[in-house]
């Protein structure tokens, strides 16, 4: 089994371009999220997906857009990108809300 | 608005030493705190701890649970330099459908 695979690793944009992120589970669980972590902040929810199907803003959602195409797939798309939005971006998933969350090995972003 | 916080933000000690990282949260009808080692990459796994079960440990760590207090310790005993990492808390509420994570711990084992 993969767990928590997501692409690309690395990525460089320059402001105002778009770009998608990619993030996949084999785990067959019903939860994803997806967290930007930046020195000292430790991790910030984007956004979640409590089931497939539903989607809901975390804690930093502005400028970013989710889609959960299906039970094993969760996006995260920066429609026009600013140079705030240079982080690492993890993805995660879990089986339920309250279970432990299993992490991807992370996509670093940055914007020029 | 549920908040998590850590203590010391960074620690630095010698191989050997016991070191303890403190979590303190305020979370409406808590449900469970969760640890996670971070190293180079990705975050794993560590404890989960609930309210009906206070202490968990494995191996040189350990964590309670101080429900009286809303916070929890995470304990290292004869530390490695293989315990280098960030130490990260989370919290989770029933009906958040997330988990809250604090700021976390750099944690250095110089040798």
């Amino acid at each position: 089994n993969a767990g928590v695979t997501q692409t690309p690793k690395f990525q460089v944009l320059k402001t105002g371009q778009s770009m998608t992120l990619q993030c996949a589970q084999d785990m067959n669980h019903n939860s994803m999220y997806w967290y930007r972590q930046d020195p000292g902040m430790g991790l910030r929810l984007i956004y979640y997906s409590a089931s497939e199907g539903t989607t809901d803003k975390g804690e930093v959602p502005n400028g970013y857009n989710v889609s959960r195409l299906n039970k094993r797939e969760f996006s995260l798309r920066l429609e026009s990108a600013a140079p705030s939005q240079t982080s690492v971006y993890f993805c995660a998933s879990s089986e339920a809300p309250w279970y432990e969350q299993f992490f991807g090995p992370g996509t670093r972003l940055t914007v020029l | 608005e549920d908040k998590v916080v850590q203590s010391p933000l960074s620690l630095v000690v010698h191989e050997g030493d016991t070191v303890t990282l403190n979590c303190s949260y305020e979370v409406t009808n808590f449900r469970s705190l969760l640890w996670y080692k971070q190293e180079k990459k990705a975050p794993t796994f560590l404890f989960m701890l609930t309210s009906s079960g206070i202490e968990k440990k494995s191996g040189r760590l350990s964590s309670i649970l101080d429900k009286k207090e809303l916070s929890s310790i995470l304990n290292i005993t004869a530390t490695q330099t293989g315990d280098s990492a960030i130490y990260l808390c989370a919290v989770e509420a029933p009906g958040a459908q997330k988990l809250v994570f604090g700021q976390g711990t750099r944690l250095t084992i110089n040798p």
